[in-house]
């Protein structure tokens, strides 16, 4: 795993509550993401980052939020967490001169109850 | 919705057998890559192929590309057991944002 860690790795919590998942990479990767993957959905986007600072929205964006202060972390936050949030996140790494391949996280598993 | 759409969705076959996976998606596309995915890991990239490239190999691994039908396949040869995951195509659009669009994926049991 191209030095990139997630924590926490599981995570169980209630409605309503706020939720802040972290990915850290030590690659110096420009480009960051987040992807939740559940069962018949495959891999979704969240948010995306493309510089400090620099997010946008991906194709599942509501009710999450990002932030990305420093090159090398990329926090996610459930601000008020739901039941269908419950899923497995991964956060990504790449860069554009790979042709953007892009290097996974181990996951969180997040459950809401 | 996904852009790319895999074929089958579960797959299974002996050992020493030859696995072909098929990915279709809908817009024109920069590249084309195809991850593999342990159970409860998360993805490993495999092999990238160009929008201008027809065919790669990498290992035991060959991957076409058909920008015509809008279709690649994943050719995996002499299947071992360790190649027991689930597999999923993705595809570069855009080159400014690297955003990857993901097929919902095969998933691929070699028996011993």
């Amino acid at each position: 795993d191209a030095g990139i860690t997630q924590s926490p790795r599981h995570k169980v919590t209630e409605t309503g509550t706020p939720v802040t998942l972290r990915c850290h990479q030590t690659e110096n990767h420009r480009y960051m993401y987040w992807y939740r993957q559940d069962p018949g959905h495959g891999l979704r986007l969240i948010h995306y980052s493309y510089g400090v600072k620099d997010t946008d929205k991906g194709e599942v964006s509501d009710g999450y939020s990002v932030s990305r202060s420093k090159t090398e972390d990329f926090l996610l936050t459930l601000e008020s967490a739901t039941s269908s949030q419950t899923s497995v996140y991964f956060c990504a790494i790449s860069e554009s001169g790979s042709g953007y391949e892009q290097y996974f996280g181990p996951g969180t598993r997040l459950t809401v109850t | 919705s996904q852009q790319g759409e895999e074929d089958p969705q579960a797959l299974s076959i002996q050992e020493g057998e030859n696995a072909t996976m098929n990915c279709s998606y809908k817009t024109s596309i920069n590249n084309l890559q195809w991850y593999r995915q342990n159970s409860g890991r998360g993805l490993v990239h495999l092999i990238l192929i160009r929008s201008n490239e027809r065919e790669k190999h990498s290992g035991r691994l060959r991957v076409t590309l058909d920008t015509s039908k809008k279709s690649s396949s994943l050719l995996i040869t002499a299947s071992r057991a360790a190649d027991t995951a689930s597999y999923f195509c993705a595809t570069l659009t855009s080159s400014n944002t690297g955003k990857l669009i993901f097929g919902q994926g095969t998933t691929l049991q070699v028996k011993p």
